[in-house]
C-alpha cells in the first residue's frame, strides 16, 4: 500500500525566505507526483507535475524535484511572499493504475508572514 | 473554459439522513474520482467513474455509492449519515487518454453532520 509522507507538518517564516517543503513516498513504482496548493476551506489548485521520467519542474518561483529510488519529492519556493501562505499537498498516482488515483500526504501548513 | 464544479457548496445535515452531491467535470474530461478530506488530513480516496461504471473504490463503506451520467457529470450519495462523514468532499477530473494523468479539482462541498 503505498503511504505518502510530508514533513514538516508546519512552517512559519519571513517574507523573502526560501524554503523547502518534503515528500516521501514508499512504493517508488509511481506514474507521476502532483503538488497541490489549498487555501482554507477550499479545493486543491495543481502547481506541479512531475512524471516519473523526470527529474524537475519548475513554474515562476516554484522548482519541483523527484528522486523516484530514494522515494522522494521537494518543492522549492524561492523568495516567500505571504500570498504564499497556504496548506501544500503532494500526491503520487502509482503503475498499473490506469485510471490516476491519487494517494495524498497530510500536508504542509505555510505560513509567510511579513 | 469552465473548471471542475460541485455543488452544493456547503450543507448541513441530520444523521441518519441521506445526501447527494454534484460534480461536473472539467469540459473534455470523461473521468471523475471523488475524495473525502478530514480536517487537518489530505484527501482519501473514494471511488472514481469511466463511462457510467464505477472503477476503481477505495476502503469506504456501501453507504457511499456513486453515478456517471452520459454527459460525464457524477453524483455521491452518501447513506445513513454519521457524525464521522463530516468532511469537505472533492471532485477531481481528468480525460482518460491524457498521457500527463494531470488531475483537476474542483472547489469541494463542505458536509457537516450534526
Amino acid at each position: 500500500k503505498q503511504e505518502v509522507t510530508q514533513i514538516p507538518a508546519a512552517l512559519s517564516v519571513p517574507e523573502g525566505e526560501n524554503l523547502v517543503l518534503n515528500c516521501s513516498f514508499t512504493d517508488s513504482a509511481i506514474y507521476n507526483l502532483q503538488w497541490f496548493r489549498q487555501d482554507p476551506g477550499k479545493g486543491l489548485t495543481s502547481l506541479l507535475l512531475i512524471q516519473s521520467s523526470q527529474r524537475e519542474q519548475t513554474s515562476g518561483r516554484l522548482n519541483a524535484s523527484l528522486d523516484k529510488s530514494s522515494g522522494r519529492s521537494t518543492l522549492y519556493i524561492a523568495a516567500s511572499q505571504p500570498g504564499d501562505s497556504a496548506t501544500y499537498l503532494c500526491a503520487v498516482s502509482i503503475r498499473g493504475s490506469t485510471l490516476g488515483r491519487l494517494y495524498f500526504g497530510r500536508g504542509t501548513q505555510l505560513t509567510v508572514w511579513p | 473554459d469552465a473548471g471542475v464544479t460541485q455543488s452544493p457548496t456547503h450543507l448541513i445535515k441530520t444523521r441518519g439522513q441521506q445526501v447527494t452531491l454534484r460534480c461536473s467535470p472539467k469540459s473534455g474530461h470523461d473521468t471523475v474520482s471523488w475524495y473525502q478530506q478530514a480536517l487537518g488530513q489530505g484527501p482519501q480516496f473514494i471511488f472514481q467513474y469511466y463511462e457510467e461504471e464505477e472503477r476503481q473504490r477505495g476502503n469506504f463503506p456501501d453507504r457511499f455509492s456513486g453515478h456517471q451520467f452520459p454527459n460525464y457529470s457524477s453524483e455521491l450519495n452518501v447513506n445513513a449519515l454519521l457524525l464521522g462523514d463530516s468532511a469537505l468532499y472533492l471532485c477531481a477530473s481528468r480525460f482518460t487518454t491524457s498521457g500527463s494523468r494531470e488531475q483537476y479539482f474542483g472547489p469541494g462541498t463542505r458536509l457537516t453532520v450534526t
